[in-house]
């Protein structure tokens, strides 16, 4: 059974540049939350999406953006880059959230 | 504002040398209590969901078990390979869905 896929593992951006990152759910899964994990803060909640529709929204800036595809992949987006966008970004599915969370390996982002 | 608190940020043992480590929390509205290990550069990796006080579950050398404050995580006879971040998360409601809110997590070394 192949789990969460989030493609790129690896990037490094530009200040101000924008940079948008993907994330395949199991199969099945149709709710996608983002998580933006950094060594202060720890992991903090980005938003979540089910059947394409935003259900839920952290207390991030309007520059982070997601959205969700008919087939449940989903994409997350990021304007304008500042240093401190510097993270591992993670995402994760759900067939419901009565049986919890399944991770991917995440988008290690480095702005320069 | 719901927090998560986790005790020790570090803890080093020896092969063979049992511990707890906790996990408290300060929510509105518990849905459930999440356990996670993180290996360096990777996701979170499930390992337990608690639902209600006194429930406990068991896996291999670790046992979680919850209160209506705290829960804690048992390793008894802790090997090398156990060795990772153990993330603790609370499933909350919020805006008709759920999100987690994690704790920083404690950084459990096995020396052999």
């Amino acid at each position: 059974k192949a789990g969460v896929t989030q493609t790129p593992r690896y990037l490094i951006k530009t200040r101000g540049q924008q940079v948008t990152l993907s994330c395949s759910p199991i199969s099945g899964h149709r709710s996608v939350s983002w998580y933006q994990q950094t060594p202060g803060q720890g992991l903090q909640f980005l938003f979540e999406y089910f059947s394409e529709t935003q259900r839920n929204k952290g207390n991030f800036p309007g520059r982070f953006s997601g959205r969700q595809f008919s087939n449940s992949r989903s994409e997350m987006n990021v304007s304008t880059l500042e240093l401190g966008d510097s993270a591992l970004y993670l995402c994760a599915s759900s067939f419901s959230t009565y049986y919890g969370y399944t991770f991917g390996s995440g988008t290690r982002l480095t702005v320069v | 504002e719901d927090q998560v608190t986790q005790s020790p940020e570090a803890l080093r043992l020896q092969e063979g040398e049992s511990s707890s480590l906790n996990c408290s929390y300060t929510v509105s509205g518990l849905r459930g209590l999440f356990w996670y290990r993180q290996d360096p550069g990777k996701g979170p990796e499930f390992l337990f969901t608690l639902y209600s006080a006194g429930e406990e579950k068991e896996k291999e050398r670790l046992k979680a078990t919850l209160t209506k404050k705290e829960s804690f995580l048992h390793i008894t006879a802790p090997k090398p390979e156990d060795s990772a971040t153990y993330l603790c998360a609370v499933q909350v409601s919020q805006g008709g869905s759920e999100k987690l809110v994690f704790g920083k997590g404690t950084k459990l070394t096995v020396n052999p």
